[in-house]
């Protein structure tokens, strides 16, 4: 069965610091796919990235960035200079794809990320 | 905004009632996905329905169904209503393998 762990709870910073957001996961499947979305006070939960199994290449979009590596099954996510805006809970969350299982997420327990002005 | 609806937003009802969430997924997409959203439980897969057919399920109670429609906007009906059903559900739509989209959620209090 897959499963996504997010280490750590809580997160403090102060602003521009950076922040790295762990996850790791566990699927015995070769294709899958990862997804961070971000879940802000307002709870509606938004879409930050997706990717699969076999792009390990690292993304960087504007302040945020993905470093996924598949040798420790890791998808860690990095916001640079970090920002009050960014405090909201992190879900990192795990795809399968399969004929039995459909697309459906798997999701960690998230990551409360305060960032203090 | 996502382009998922979700309607309504807030449900306050009694224990033993029955409700109806409903989504219109964005347009286009032909997946539908109910999640469910509570404090001791944390994010968990309901049911997939793919155009028109249930596609997969997930850790759905017995009193819970879901349908979708021609039309391709989904319903999730809950029944019996227990305090524990107290929760945030999600729809999300998308491609099988793409992105999921999530819309606004529907807060459901049971009191």
């Amino acid at each position: 069965a897959q499963k996504v762990t997010q280490a750590q709870t809580e997160i403090s910073v102060v602003e521009k610091e950076d922040v790295t957001l762990d996850c790791v996961y566990e699927t015995r499947d070769t294709t899958y796919y990862l997804f961070w979305y971000k879940q802000p006070p307002s709870g509606e939960l938004v879409f930050l990235i997706r990717r699969n199994s076999f792009d390990e290449q690292n993304e960087i979009s504007g302040r945020y960035s993905w470093n996924f590596q598949k040798s420790t099954s890791s998808f860690n996510f990095t916001i640079t200079a970090s920002q009050v805006v960014d405090s909201a809970v992190y879900f990192c969350a795990l795809s399968e794809a399969t004929e039995t299982s459909g697309s459906r997420l798997t999701f960690g327990e998230g990551t409360q990320l305060t960032v203090n002005p | 905004d996502s382009g998922v609806t979700q309607t309504p937003k807030h449900l306050i009802t009694a224990t033993g009632q029955r409700v109806t969430l409903r989504c219109s997924p964005r347009s286009g997409d032909l997946s539908v996905y109910w999640y469910q959203q509570s404090l001791d439980q944390g994010l968990q897969f309901l049911i997939q329905y793919y155009n028109g057919e249930e596609r997969a399920k997930g850790n759905i109670l017995e009193r819970f169904s879901a349908q979708q429609f021609p039309d391709l906007h989904s319903e999730l009906n809950l029944s019996s209503l227990e305090l524990g059903d107290s929760a945030l559900y999600f729809c999300a739509s998308g491609e099988q393998d793409y992105e999921q989209f999530f819309g606004p959620g529907t807060r459901l209090t049971v009191l």
